[in-house]
């Protein structure tokens, strides 16, 4: 079974440009996150779809950042413009919600995108 | 809110030695709670997770957690360390109420193995 798998594994853009990641979760996994991480610092909350549906956005730094999941499978996450405070990691994660078990579920999580923004 | 605390970003242990790394979280409900392991150009590895069932659990690769709840600490331990252990240790929390489950993470610790 193939892993949760992001697209570009890095990513070097200039200020203002604009940058879109891909992430597709595991087939059949409902859920799916993006967290960020900035240098340094802690892995943070962005986003979380159910299906197709955003359930939570509350991490989403600004209006600079859409995330996208149309028809429930792959999710894009789009930034701009980017500023130099975009960089980071950010990595997207998938759950399947097994029997209703809810924050229980494991997140499998991809190996990350690298933004740079210089 | 929720939030944890590693102490330590990192920490180095020799060989064969006890590995120890620390978590302490601050929750207003019940929560579950998990490490996960990054090595290097990889994604987050789930080692272990604590959902209430049992204070006392083990995960992958010889690792094990204590949840104390008197302590609000939730520390990774191993008896043996390994060179293979080498890596970024992540401890996470995240809210028992059903649905809520955005993880909140510390700020890792990295683990480096003498030989």
């Amino acid at each position: 079974e193939a892993g949760v798998t992001q697209f570009p594994s890095h990513s070097v853009i200039e200020k203002g440009q604009t940058v879109t990641l891909r992430c597709d979760p595991i087939s059949g996994h409902d859920n799916l996150y993006w967290y960020r991480r900035v240098m340094g610092k802690e892995i943070k909350f962005l986003l979380h779809f159910v299906k197709e549906s955003k359930q939570d956005e509350s991490g989403m730094p600004n209006n600079r950042f859409l995330a996208e999941r149309t028809g429930g499978t792959y999710s894009t996450l789009k930034v701009q413009p980017a500023e130099l405070e975009d960089s980071g990691v950010y990595f997207c994660a998938s759950s399947q919600d097994k029997f209703g078990q809810g924050a229980s579920n494991e997140q499998f999580f991809g190996p990350g995108t690298r933004l740079t923004v210089l | 809110a929720q939030s944890v605390t590693q102490l330590g970003s990192h920490v180095s242990v020799s060989e064969g030695a006890l590995v120890l790394l620390r978590c302490n979280y601050s929750s207003s409900v019940p929560p579950y709670l998990f490490w996960y392991v990054q090595y290097p150009n990889q994604g987050l590895q789930l080692l272990l997770k604590y959902t209430s069932a049992a204070t006392l659990v083990k995960g992958i690769n010889g690792f094990e957690a204590e949840f104390k709840k008197s302590e609000t600490s939730f520390h990774l331990t191993k008896p043996s360390a390994h060179m293979s252990d080498a890596a970024e240790y992540f401890c996470a929390v995240s809210d028992s109420d059903f649905g809520n489950e955005k993880l909140t993470f510390g700020t890792g610790t990295r683990l480096t193995i003498i030989p």
